[in-house]
């Protein structure tokens, strides 16, 4: 079946740097982009960028400009999301999401909880 | 731009819930709508402005007209209670809205 499988939690220090991973299978991983979405806690969706697996070619939101970084392993069907010089408001659940079979992000990763403390 | 939506509504059983999502031209995007209960991931439930995913109930619809999108719930019932949200795509980049804490009383 079509899923999304992300790595583990991760407790950071300010100024340090995350990765995380988010590993696809079911479906054909390049045919389809590949969305990061965060949620601090007790807050909205928040939509960070995404990253087209076919040719690697990324759209960043304005605000994570600069600090963000999407790359993807087309090889293992994995896409990665970094982001650097944490902050404690960079606290918060992140999900990869992709648009599989509609024109919507459909297929959501379990989500990676992010603690800068 | 920034998609509006009421931070929360309260229906009782059986009534009819309709959460709006106001954003400028917003008739020109298309919206599509999810719903994420606590401690879950979110699920799509309308795509395209008014298409369902498969498996989601008839009873869901939206629109999308003018400025406001709008998620309609037929029907309401207790496994409707959570966390609304739309959402539109604006030059190759997602916007969400806030948010729409539905509470079936």
């Amino acid at each position: 079946q079509v899923q999304l499988v992300q790595s583990g939690a991760e407790v950071k220090k300010p100024g340090a740097s995350v990765k995380v991973s988010c590993k696809a299978s079911g479906y054909t991983f390049t045919n389809n982009y590949m969305h990061w979405v965060r949620q601090a806690p007790g807050q909205g969706l928040e939509w960070m960028g995404r990253i087209n697996p076919h040719n690697g070619d990324t759209k960043y939101a304005q605000k994570f400009q600069g600090r963000v970084t999407m790359t993807r392993d087309t090889s293992i069907s994995t896409a990665y999301m970094e982001v650097s010089r944490l902050r404690s408001d960079d606290t918060a659940v992140y999900y990869c999401a992709s648009e599989v079979d509609y024109y919507g992000l459909d297929v959501w990763g379990q989500g990676t909880t992010v603690t800068v403390s | 731009s920034d998609l509006s939506q009421p931070p929360s509504l309260s229906v009782s059983p059986g009534q009819t819930a309709s959460i709006t999502c106001s954003g400028h031209k917003l008739e020109n995007k298309y919206t599509c709508w999810y719903q994420q209960k606590p401690g879950q991931t979110p699920v799509l439930v309308i795509y395209q402005n008014n298409k369902r995913p498969s498996g989601i109930p008839e009873r869901i619809s939206g629109s999308n007209s003018g400025n406001t999108a709008t998620l309609t719930i037929s029907g309401t019932q207790a496994m409707d209670e959570a966390d609304y949200y739309c959402q539109a795509w604006d030059s190759s980049t997602v916007i969400f809205g806030g948010g729409t804490k539905l509470t079936v009383l």
